[in-house]
């Protein structure tokens, strides 16, 4: 089976700006996770999404937002951009079941200037 | 808030020398994770443990679950090279969807 797959694997933007991200979860994992890590926070959840529902939100601001789509591939927008922004974005997918791990990503490097 | 304490930060060690690994926590987890991470890479899943008390083996490297299910531990028996990384404890409540609280993680570094 293909693994989970980010794309894109680096972007660069400018502060104020908005940015997409996309994951394709492991064929037949219909749970996704999204995580930021960075050095001083370590990793971080953001949110977790299972058939399209959102079911958990970590404690980040509203400019951070996700979607999934029918075929479990999903998405997350941040708006308004800051530097503190900058981070690693992980996506993790698992088949919906808990406390069976997580499989994640490469993830997306985002550097925001 | 959850929260896991991971120590050591950081571990230098030479080839063929054991090490552990710590994770505490004041809460009581449904599940304690062991994942691996290289740089530029994503976690990768070395163990899940469940039941208090559980022991898990996968080669060199034993997983222990506290009775309690409050801590964990990774211990590495005549470590290698290859075992250089970033390893990560991450903590699973019963209900939380894919929500998994994870601990600053340990650098390890293992010299030829």
């Amino acid at each position: 089976k293909a693994g989970v797959t980010q794309t894109p694997r680096y972007l660069i933007k400018t502060r104020g700006q908005q940015v997409t991200l996309s994951c394709s979860p492991i064929s037949g994992h219909r749970s996704v996770s999204w995580y930021q890590q960075t050095p001083g926070q370590g990793l971080q959840f953001l949110f977790e999404y299972f058939s399209e529902t959102q079911r958990n939100k970590g404690n980040f601001p509203g400019r951070f937002s996700g979607r999934q789509f029918s075929n479990s591939r999903s998405e997350m927008n941040v708006s308004t951009l800051e530097l503190g922004d900058s981070a690693l974005y992980l996506c993790a997918s698992n088949p919906g079941q808990t406390l069976r791990g997580q499989y994640f990503g490469p993830g997306t490097r985002l550097t925001v200037t | 808030t959850q929260l896991l304490e991971q120590s050591p930060q950081f571990l230098s060690i030479q080839e063929g020398e054991n090490l552990t690994v710590y994770c505490n926590s004041s809460s009581v987890f449904s599940s304690l994770q062991w994942y691996r991470q290289e740089p530029g890479e994503g976690p990768v899943l070395l163990v899940t443990v469940v039941t208090g008390g559980e022991v898990k083996k996968l080669k060199r490297l034993t997983f222990q679950f506290g009775d309690a299910r409050k801590d964990s531990s990774l211990h590495i028996t005549a470590a290698q090279p290859g075992d250089t990384g970033l390893y990560l404890c991450a903590g699973e409540g019963g209900t939380s969807y894919g929500k998994l609280t994870f601990g600053q993680g340990t650098i390890l570094t293992v010299h030829p």
